[in-house]
């Protein structure tokens, strides 16, 4: 089973802070891996897929980077619309899914 | 741009049965696998189950396996799931969700979600 383990769980930053938020895979997955932001009451949207390509009509102040099974989203320059909650997701395989990250839930500082 | 709205959410009790349904419009369909992604309650998303273009394939998550069935039909463009035996904890915000690429890659088109209670 690949677990993905999101970190952190919650981060305060406030406008125009450079923020990182970290998935590490419990097995390799290669660069199958999505972030995704979700407001209250929202469906998720998909920002980042396989590991750092910018889905269309996103900021590119959002970016995506892999090491290993590290894989991290950067928000270069965090803007008042980025106070949201991140997830990771793998999707290498579906044993036993597609697997989504905790969370991060980006606060204003 | 494509569009998934599911319906079929709803309150029942503990034991029960409920279908839950997403209707697909803007794009093709049948050349897209599916899936359903849940949100409990101020909690985070969990992949449920995911069927591929041609419903040759399904997969499911452990705590469904044997009670969710996952099936589409593409004639209509509809995606559905089946959920037996219903537990207080398939509490949640349903949502569906279409593949980027044929049967890969992630979701880039989600709906809006449909709430399902299950009562004890």
């Amino acid at each position: 089973d690949v677990q993905m383990t999101q970190s952190p769980s919650t981060l305060s930053a406030s406008v125009g802070d450079r923020v990182t938020i970290t998935c590490r895979a419990s097995q390799n997955i290669n660069t199958w891996v999505a972030w995704y932001q979700q407001k209250p009451g929202k469906a998720p949207q998909l920002l980042i897929y396989k590991a750092s390509s910018l889905q269309s009509g996103v900021p590119s102040r959002f970016s995506g980077s892999a090491s290993g099974t590290e894989f991290t989203l950067t928000i270069s320059s965090l803007q008042p619309d980025d106070f949201a909650t991140y997830y990771c997701q793998q999707y290498n395989n579906y044993s036993p899914g597609l697997t989504f990250g905790g969370g991060t839930k980006v606060e204003i500082k | 741009e494509g569009q998934l709205v599911e319906s079929g959410g709803g309150l029942v009790q503990s034991g029960e049965s409920l279908t839950l349904s997403c209707a697909a419009s803007g794009f093709t369909f049948s050349d897209y696998a599916m899936s359903w992604v849940r949100q409990a309650p101020g909690k985070g998303l969990e992949w449920v189950s995911g069927i591929s273009d041609s419903a040759d394939h399904s997969y499911y998550i452990n705590s469904v396996k044997g009670r969710f069935t996952i099936y589409r039909d593409n004639s209509k463009s509809l995606l559905y799931l089946q959920m037996n035996s219903l537990r207080a904890e398939d509490t949640a915000v349903y949502y569906c969700g279409k593949r980027v690429a044929g049967n890969t890659g992630p979701f880039d088109i989600w709906g809006q979600g449909t709430v399902v209670t299950v009562s004890s």
